[in-house]
C-alpha cells in the first residue's frame, strides 16, 4: 500500500538552531500535504495545509515565520522550525493525500523534536 | 474551531471484553474516521464513514456514522492485547479536501 515516509523519527537540538522535517510520499503524487503537532497524551493539532507549488496556508495561532513550510514537488513537503526553543519541543506528524476519498490520506510515523 | 469530544478518556479492560467509545460535534460532519495510534507512531485508518446512519465493520472492529452527522461510535470485540493503543475520531466539515479534526484520543488499556 501507500506508504508517507517522515524523516527524522526523533531529533535533539539546541535551543535558537533550526531543525528540518521531510515528509514524502513514497509510491504516489500527493498534491496536499498536512502538518499536524501532538503534544504527550493530546490530540492531533493541524498546524497547516501545505498545497504543491503555492505557499502553505496556517492555522489560527501558529507562526508561518516559525514553522516555515515548502512543498516543492507532488513527493515531498517540509517543515522547519526556524530558532527553536524548548516550548517547540513535540511531536510532528504530516499526512499526505493521494485521492478524494479519506482512505488515500496516509500519515507519517511522526517526528520528535526535543529542544535543549 | 471545531472541536470534537471523544469519551472515554481512557479505557482499561480485561482480555476478551468489548469495548465502545463515542465522538460527538456540535457541528455537522460529511466524513467520520476512526484511527488508532501506536507510541511514536502517526495514526493508521481503521474505519472511515461517508453516509449518515452508515454501519461499517473491519474485523472485530464496528463503527458508526450518527443519523444527525453530530457524532459516531466505535467498537471493539472481544479484545485482544494487540488493540492497546490510542484511538482517534476524526471528522471532515466538507468534501473539498480540508484537513481533518482530530477527537483528543481513547486511551486503551487491555490486560490479559
Amino acid at each position: 500500500g501507500a506508504v508517507v515516509s517522515q524523516h527524522p523519527s526523533w531529533v535533539i537540538c539546541k535551543s535558537g538552531t533550526s531543525v528540518k522535517i521531510e515528509c514524502r510520499s513514497l509510491d504516489f503524487q500527493a498534491t496536499t500535504m498536512f502538518w499536524y503537532r501532538q503534544f504527550p497524551k493530546q490530540s492531533l493539532m493541524l498546524m497547516a495545509t501545505s498545497n504543491e507549488g503555492s505557499k502553505a496556508t496556517y492555522e489560527q495561532g501558529v507562526e508561518k515565520d516559525k514553522f516555515l513550510i515548502n512543498h516543492a514537488s507532488l513527493t515531498l513537503s517540509t517543515l522547519t522550525v526556524t530558532s527553536a526553543h524548548p516550548e517547540d519541543s513535540s511531536f510532528y506528524i504530516c499526512s499526505a493525500r493521494g485521492g478524494v476519498r479519506l482512505e488515500k490520506l496516509f500519515f507519517g510515523s511522526g517526528t520528535q523534536l526535543s529542544v535543549l | 474551531g471545531q472541536q470534537l469530544n471523544q469519551s472515554p478518556q481512557s479505557m482499561f479492560i480485561q482480555e476478551g471484553e468489548d469495548v465502545s467509545m463515542n465522538c460527538t460535534s456540535s457541528s455537522i460532519f460529511n466524513t467520520w474516521l476512526w484511527y488508532k495510534q501506536d507510541p511514536g507512531e502517526g495514526p493508521v485508518l481503521l474505519i472511515a464513514l461517508y453516509k449518515a446512519g452508515e454501519l461499517t465493520s473491519n474485523g472485530r472492529l464496528t463503527a458508526q456514522f450518527g443519523i444527525t452527522r453530530k457524532d459516531s461510535f466505535l467498537n471493539i470485540s472481544a479484545s485482544i492485547p494487540s488493540d492497546v493503543g490510542i484511538y482517534f475520531c476524526a471528522g471532515q466539515l466538507n468534501q473539498a479536501g480540508t484537513a481533518l479534526i482530530f477527537g483528543k484520543g481513547t486511551t486503551l488499556s487491555v490486560s490479559s
